[in-house]
């Protein structure tokens, strides 16, 4: 079966640091590049970065640059999003999602459940 | 940075047409892809490269693109078709994927 699992909601303080973890299952983990896509309560979803499970060549929008590092173990198939200096407004479900093919016409095809980040002193 | 503009809402009552708009700087030279989000749950591709639908997506859903704006299209619209609708396209000047706001599509 073709899937992302993530792990589980996390609960952080400000100033912490979180890193989620994004599982693929049923495809070649490599051959796809993985994005992490954010969503604050209410809001509407943003775009965090992707990178390349075969190089681990990433790309982060400018937003978090500094903040953010992905990173990947292709041995268990897993994608992880580590956000740090966390404040208040990093509340939100974080999503990885898989892209295909040509850049110019990446489209997310398959998403992870999400996972809730609360950062509450 | 390149930028989407969606409406924040679209209101239509059942078994009527549904638009829901899409603007960006020349966005007709780019491929634009749909998700539906219903609450609680991750999005859901349901058209991609301007006008293509994944397999299980119905036929009611479709999509154009041309100029300054690209449009979901929503026929025969059911109850089961209240979510937020966001497009998205690929920046080839930043390198990075853009989203629209969203629209909350309700059906009346």
């Amino acid at each position: 079966q073709v899937q992302l699992v993530q792990s589980g909601a996390e609960v952080k303080k400000p100033g912490a640091s979180v890193k989620v973890s994004c599982k693929a299952s049923g495809y070649t983990f490599t051959g796809y590049y993985m994005h992490w896509v954010r969503q604050a309560p209410g809001q509407g979803l943003e775009w965090m970065g992707r990178i390349n499970p075969n190089s681990g060549g990433t790309n982060y929008a400018q937003k978090f640059q500094g903040r953010v590092t992905m990173t990947r173990d292709t041995s268990i198939s897993t994608a992880y999003m580590e956000l740090s200096r966390l404040r208040s407004d990093d509340t939100a479900v974080y999503y990885c999602a898989r892209v295909d093919g040509d850049p110019t016409y990446w489209y997310f095809d398959l998403w992870g459940r999400g996972t809730l980040v609360t950062v509450s002193s | 940075s390149y930028v989407l503009t969606q409406p924040p809402s679209v209101s239509v009552a059942p078994g009527q047409t549904a638009r829901i708009t899409c603007g960006g700087n020349n966005i007709g030279s780019k491929s634009v892809h749909w998700y539906q989000q219903k609450p609680g749950q991750a999005p859901v591709l349901v058209v991609y490269d301007d006008s293509d639908r994944p397999s299980g997506i119905p036929e009611r859903f479709s999509g154009s693109n041309s100029g300054n704006t690209a449009t979901l299209t929503i026929s025969r619209v059911e109850a089961g078709d209240e979510a937020d609708y966001y497009c998205q396209v690929w920046d080839s000047s930043s390198e990075h994927v853009v989203f629209g706001g969203g629209t909350k599509l309700t059906v009346l």
